[in-house]
């Protein structure tokens, strides 16, 4: 199976920062990843799919990148509400798989 | 509105059984694939089980194969999770989740709808 490894695990940053995270697949698999966020206490919600396109109604100031094995999610301008776990998840084969998640915090 | 709404979490003793259930709304629910999803206590999102939009199709992650059968009666627009032999490790709030293609069989898909979550605690 392929493995999903996300970098960091967390990070603190400051209101207006721009913060970038990464998730590694183990194999390629094209542009076949997708990103969720889940705040506190909360359900995950879809983010990005096809690795950079955005999720109607989510905020302009988060973007996706990548193909193959290596992906970013990047939120520019960091904002008080975005705080949350990232992660990724890889949908090209089964099984489903995540990575671990990110841990995005306010400094 | 589309939503999904999970519930039947509940305290059980390990070797235990329960039954969860997903019951959704807004959508043609027999077109879609779904999924359960767990997180166990501070950790990530794990991909539990799969099925079908006619019911016909099920997967199962490995840990809880032989353990956990999944159903869905679509004239109900609701989703099972038969949970069977329950241990310490399968405590976790269980998510239903919608893959986001009606392409049948995609239950690897991303999920663009996550249900509400219900808490399953296995311990004696």
């Amino acid at each position: 199976d392929i493995q999903m490894t996300q970098s960091p695990s967390s990070l603190s940053a400051s209101v207006g920062d721009t913060v970038t995270i990464t998730c590694r697949a183990s194999q390629g698999i094209r542009n076949y990843l997708a990103w969720y966020q889940q705040k506190p206490g909360k359900v995950p919600k879809l983010l990005i799919y096809g690795a950079s396109t955005l999720k109607s109604g989510v905020p302009s100031r988060f973007s996706g990148s990548g193909s193959g094995t290596d992906f970013t999610l990047t939120i520019r301008s960091l904002q008080p509400e975005d705080v949350a776990t990232y992660y990724c998840h890889k949908y090209d084969s089964a099984p489903p798989t995540f990575g671990q998640g990110t841990k995005v915090e306010i400094k | 509105e589309v939503q999904l709404l999970d519930s039947g979490g509940d305290l059980v003793q390990p070797g235990g059984s329960l039954r969860l259930s997903c019951a959704a709304s807004g959508f043609t629910f027999s077109a879609y694939d779904i999924n359960w999803v767990r997180q166990a206590p501070g950790k990530g999102l794990e991909w539990v089980s799969g099925i079908s939009g006619s019911g016909g199709d099920t997967y199962y992650a490995d840990s809880v194969k032989g353990r956990f059968t999944i159903s869905r009666d679509n004239s109900k627009k609701t989703l099972y999770l038969q949970m069977n032999s329950l241990r310490a490790e399968d405590t976790a709030v269980y998510f239903c989740a919608r893959v986001a293609t009606v392409t049948p069989n995609y239950y690897f898909y991303y999920m663009d709808v996550w249900g509400t979550g219900t808490t399953v605690t296995v311990s004696s």
